[in-house]
Protein backbone atom coordinates (compact mmCIF):
# COMPACT_ATOMS: atom_id res chain seq x y z
CA UNK A 1 0.00 0.00 0.00
CA UNK A 2 1.49 3.19 -1.28
CA UNK A 3 -0.97 5.48 0.00
CA UNK A 4 -2.24 5.82 -3.32
CA UNK A 5 -5.26 4.08 -4.24
CA UNK A 6 -6.91 4.05 -8.46
CA UNK A 7 -10.23 2.66 -9.07
CA UNK A 8 -11.75 0.79 -11.21
CA UNK A 9 -8.48 -1.89 -11.11
CA UNK A 10 -9.85 -2.98 -14.66
CA UNK A 11 -12.14 -1.39 -17.80
CA UNK A 12 -13.33 -2.48 -21.08
CA UNK A 13 -15.02 0.41 -22.71
CA UNK A 14 -16.28 0.92 -25.99
CA UNK A 15 -15.21 3.49 -28.75
CA UNK A 16 -18.08 5.60 -27.93
CA UNK A 17 -17.95 4.71 -24.57
CA UNK A 18 -17.63 7.89 -21.74
CA UNK A 19 -15.62 6.67 -18.48
CA UNK A 20 -13.63 7.99 -15.50
CA UNK A 21 -10.76 6.89 -13.59
CA UNK A 22 -10.65 7.54 -10.04
CA UNK A 23 -7.39 8.29 -7.81
CA UNK A 24 -7.12 9.29 -4.48
CA UNK A 25 -4.28 10.11 -2.01
CA UNK A 26 -4.12 9.71 1.32
CA UNK A 27 -0.44 10.92 1.88
CA UNK A 28 -0.97 15.20 2.02
CA UNK A 29 0.80 15.55 -1.09
CA UNK A 30 -0.04 18.43 -3.32
CA UNK A 31 1.69 16.98 -6.89
CA UNK A 32 -0.73 14.59 -8.60
CA UNK A 33 -0.34 13.04 -11.81
CA UNK A 34 -1.40 10.73 -14.48
CA UNK A 35 0.82 8.38 -16.47
CA UNK A 36 0.19 5.91 -19.37
CA UNK A 37 2.42 2.70 -19.92
CA UNK A 38 1.75 0.75 -22.85
CA UNK A 39 3.32 -2.67 -23.41
CA UNK A 40 7.09 -2.26 -23.66
CA UNK A 41 7.27 1.88 -23.75
CA UNK A 42 8.19 3.84 -21.25
CA UNK A 43 6.06 5.48 -19.08
CA UNK A 44 4.65 8.59 -20.93
CA UNK A 45 3.81 11.82 -18.41
CA UNK A 46 -0.02 12.72 -19.23
CA UNK A 47 -0.84 15.61 -16.98
CA UNK A 48 0.06 17.52 -13.68
CA UNK A 49 -1.45 18.97 -11.17
CA UNK A 50 0.49 20.83 -8.39
CA UNK A 51 -1.83 22.68 -5.52
CA UNK A 52 -4.93 21.91 -7.77
CA UNK A 53 -3.40 23.78 -11.26
CA UNK A 54 -2.51 21.79 -13.84
CA UNK A 55 0.96 22.49 -14.82
CA UNK A 56 1.71 20.37 -17.73
CA UNK A 57 -0.34 18.34 -20.49
CA UNK A 58 2.26 16.41 -22.61
CA UNK A 59 0.73 17.06 -26.34
CA UNK A 60 -2.33 14.44 -24.83
CA UNK A 61 -5.53 13.97 -27.09
CA UNK A 62 -8.29 15.82 -26.27
CA UNK A 63 -10.33 12.38 -25.82
CA UNK A 64 -8.53 12.31 -22.41
CA UNK A 65 -9.93 14.80 -19.79
CA UNK A 66 -7.81 15.85 -16.70
CA UNK A 67 -9.50 17.36 -13.30
CA UNK A 68 -8.42 17.85 -10.04
CA UNK A 69 -10.85 18.89 -7.78
CA UNK A 70 -8.53 19.58 -4.61
CA UNK A 71 -5.43 18.16 -3.76
CA UNK A 72 -6.31 14.26 -2.48
CA UNK A 73 -8.71 13.76 -5.49
CA UNK A 74 -7.91 13.59 -9.46
CA UNK A 75 -10.18 11.96 -12.43
CA UNK A 76 -9.13 11.25 -15.92
CA UNK A 77 -12.71 11.58 -18.34
CA UNK A 78 -12.54 9.28 -21.01
CA UNK A 79 -14.62 9.58 -24.06
CA UNK A 80 -14.21 8.26 -28.04
CA UNK A 81 -11.07 6.58 -26.91
CA UNK A 82 -9.93 4.56 -29.99
CA UNK A 83 -7.91 0.75 -29.41
CA UNK A 84 -4.09 2.33 -29.42
CA UNK A 85 -5.07 3.90 -26.45
CA UNK A 86 -5.31 0.19 -24.14
CA UNK A 87 -2.91 0.54 -22.01
CA UNK A 88 -2.15 0.61 -18.18
CA UNK A 89 -3.27 4.47 -16.55
CA UNK A 90 -1.10 5.11 -13.71
CA UNK A 91 -1.58 7.71 -10.91
CA UNK A 92 1.12 9.00 -9.02
CA UNK A 93 1.65 12.10 -6.06
CA UNK A 94 4.29 13.71 -4.75
CA UNK A 95 4.77 16.31 -2.08
CA UNK A 96 5.10 19.41 -4.46
CA UNK A 97 7.51 19.97 -7.05
CA UNK A 98 9.74 23.14 -8.20
CA UNK A 99 10.36 23.80 -4.35
CA UNK A 100 12.68 21.67 -3.43
CA UNK A 101 16.26 22.07 -3.21
CA UNK A 102 19.29 20.55 -4.17
CA UNK A 103 19.43 16.83 -1.49
CA UNK A 104 15.72 17.16 -1.72
CA UNK A 105 13.53 14.06 -2.40
CA UNK A 106 10.60 16.23 -2.31
CA UNK A 107 9.06 15.30 -5.52
CA UNK A 108 9.48 10.95 -5.07
CA UNK A 109 6.49 10.17 -6.14
CA UNK A 110 4.26 7.14 -5.01
CA UNK A 111 1.82 5.51 -7.37
CA UNK A 112 -1.31 4.04 -7.31
CA UNK A 113 -1.90 0.10 -8.82
CA UNK A 114 -3.31 1.38 -11.51
CA UNK A 115 -5.72 0.70 -14.28
CA UNK A 116 -6.07 -1.64 -17.06
CA UNK A 117 -7.82 -0.16 -19.68
CA UNK A 118 -9.13 -1.96 -23.06
CA UNK A 119 -10.68 -0.53 -25.52
CA UNK A 120 -12.83 -2.45 -28.43
CA UNK B 1 13.66 17.15 -24.05
CA UNK B 2 15.37 14.05 -22.86
CA UNK B 3 17.39 10.94 -24.16
CA UNK B 4 17.80 8.07 -21.47
CA UNK B 5 19.76 5.09 -22.29
CA UNK B 6 19.65 1.43 -20.57
CA UNK B 7 19.67 -2.25 -20.98
CA UNK B 8 16.67 -3.78 -22.08
CA UNK B 9 17.17 -6.97 -20.08
CA UNK B 10 19.64 -8.77 -17.63
CA UNK B 11 19.61 -11.80 -16.04
CA UNK B 12 21.85 -12.88 -13.14
CA UNK B 13 22.16 -15.43 -10.76
CA UNK B 14 20.71 -15.72 -6.90
CA UNK B 15 23.50 -14.23 -4.16
CA UNK B 16 25.61 -12.20 -7.07
CA UNK B 17 25.79 -9.14 -7.50
CA UNK B 18 24.04 -7.05 -10.49
CA UNK B 19 25.09 -3.11 -11.99
CA UNK B 20 22.44 -1.53 -14.21
CA UNK B 21 23.69 1.31 -16.16
CA UNK B 22 21.76 4.56 -17.15
CA UNK B 23 22.79 7.18 -19.15
CA UNK B 24 20.81 10.23 -20.10
CA UNK B 25 20.59 13.23 -21.81
CA UNK B 26 18.77 16.19 -20.26
CA UNK B 27 18.20 19.85 -20.80
CA UNK B 28 18.53 20.97 -16.89
CA UNK B 29 18.85 18.38 -14.45
CA UNK B 30 17.74 18.60 -11.00
CA UNK B 31 18.41 14.44 -9.75
CA UNK B 32 18.00 11.04 -10.64
CA UNK B 33 15.42 8.55 -9.69
CA UNK B 34 15.69 4.85 -9.64
CA UNK B 35 12.03 3.26 -9.41
CA UNK B 36 11.52 -0.90 -9.24
CA UNK B 37 8.44 -2.08 -11.02
CA UNK B 38 7.76 -5.49 -10.18
CA UNK B 39 5.25 -7.75 -13.41
CA UNK B 40 1.63 -5.83 -13.18
CA UNK B 41 2.28 -3.47 -10.35
CA UNK B 42 2.92 0.21 -10.12
CA UNK B 43 6.39 1.64 -9.86
CA UNK B 44 8.15 1.73 -6.07
CA UNK B 45 10.98 3.97 -5.16
CA UNK B 46 14.22 2.92 -4.45
CA UNK B 47 16.81 6.24 -5.00
CA UNK B 48 17.69 9.35 -5.60
CA UNK B 49 20.97 11.17 -6.30
CA UNK B 50 20.93 14.89 -6.86
CA UNK B 51 24.95 15.28 -6.26
CA UNK B 52 27.85 12.88 -7.96
CA UNK B 53 28.72 9.73 -5.83
CA UNK B 54 27.28 6.92 -4.07
CA UNK B 55 24.53 6.39 -1.87
CA UNK B 56 24.04 3.23 -0.17
CA UNK B 57 20.42 1.89 1.11
CA UNK B 58 20.97 -1.46 2.15
CA UNK B 59 21.58 -3.91 -0.75
CA UNK B 60 20.95 -1.20 -3.27
CA UNK B 61 23.57 1.20 -4.11
CA UNK B 62 22.73 4.13 -6.26
CA UNK B 63 25.66 5.79 -8.41
CA UNK B 64 25.60 9.50 -10.19
CA UNK B 65 27.89 11.42 -12.33
CA UNK B 66 26.21 14.73 -13.72
CA UNK B 67 29.41 15.63 -16.18
CA UNK B 68 28.83 12.48 -17.89
CA UNK B 69 25.37 12.32 -17.38
CA UNK B 70 25.54 8.50 -16.25
CA UNK B 71 24.04 6.48 -13.48
CA UNK B 72 24.16 3.17 -11.99
CA UNK B 73 22.11 1.01 -9.82
CA UNK B 74 24.33 -1.84 -7.81
CA UNK B 75 22.01 -4.69 -6.59
CA UNK B 76 23.83 -6.84 -3.91
CA UNK B 77 22.77 -10.44 -2.45
CA UNK B 78 20.45 -10.94 -5.02
CA UNK B 79 17.33 -12.36 -4.34
CA UNK B 80 14.54 -13.94 -6.70
CA UNK B 81 11.80 -11.45 -5.53
CA UNK B 82 14.77 -9.08 -6.85
CA UNK B 83 13.45 -9.81 -10.57
CA UNK B 84 11.39 -6.94 -12.12
CA UNK B 85 11.87 -3.92 -14.05
CA UNK B 86 14.10 -1.07 -12.93
CA UNK B 87 13.10 2.35 -14.57
CA UNK B 88 16.10 4.90 -14.49
CA UNK B 89 14.16 8.82 -14.07
CA UNK B 90 16.44 11.64 -14.61
CA UNK B 91 14.54 14.77 -13.67
CA UNK B 92 15.02 17.72 -16.45
CA UNK B 93 11.94 19.91 -14.65
CA UNK B 94 11.99 18.37 -11.14
CA UNK B 95 9.04 16.12 -12.61
CA UNK B 96 11.11 12.48 -13.48
CA UNK B 97 10.77 11.33 -17.21
CA UNK B 98 10.89 7.38 -17.17
CA UNK B 99 13.34 5.28 -19.47
CA UNK B 100 12.41 2.04 -20.79
CA UNK B 101 13.53 0.13 -18.00
CA UNK B 102 15.58 -3.01 -17.07
CA UNK B 103 14.09 -6.17 -17.04
CA UNK B 104 16.25 -7.93 -14.59
CA UNK B 105 15.97 -12.05 -13.92
CA UNK B 106 17.59 -13.87 -11.14
CA UNK B 107 17.77 -17.06 -11.80
CA UNK B 108 18.72 -19.84 -8.88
Amino acid sequence: ETGVTQTPRHLVMGMTNKKSLKCEQHLGHNAMYWYKQSAKKPLELMFVYNFKEQTENNSVPSRFSPECPNSSHLFLHLHTLQPEDSALYLCASSQDFGLAGVGSVKNEQFFGPGTRLTVL
Amino acid sequence: GQNIDQPTEMTATEGAIVQINCTYQTSGFNGLFWYQQHAGEAPTFLSYNVLDGLEEKGRFSSFLSRSKGYSYLLLKELQMKDSASYLCAPGGSYIPTFGRGTSLIVHP
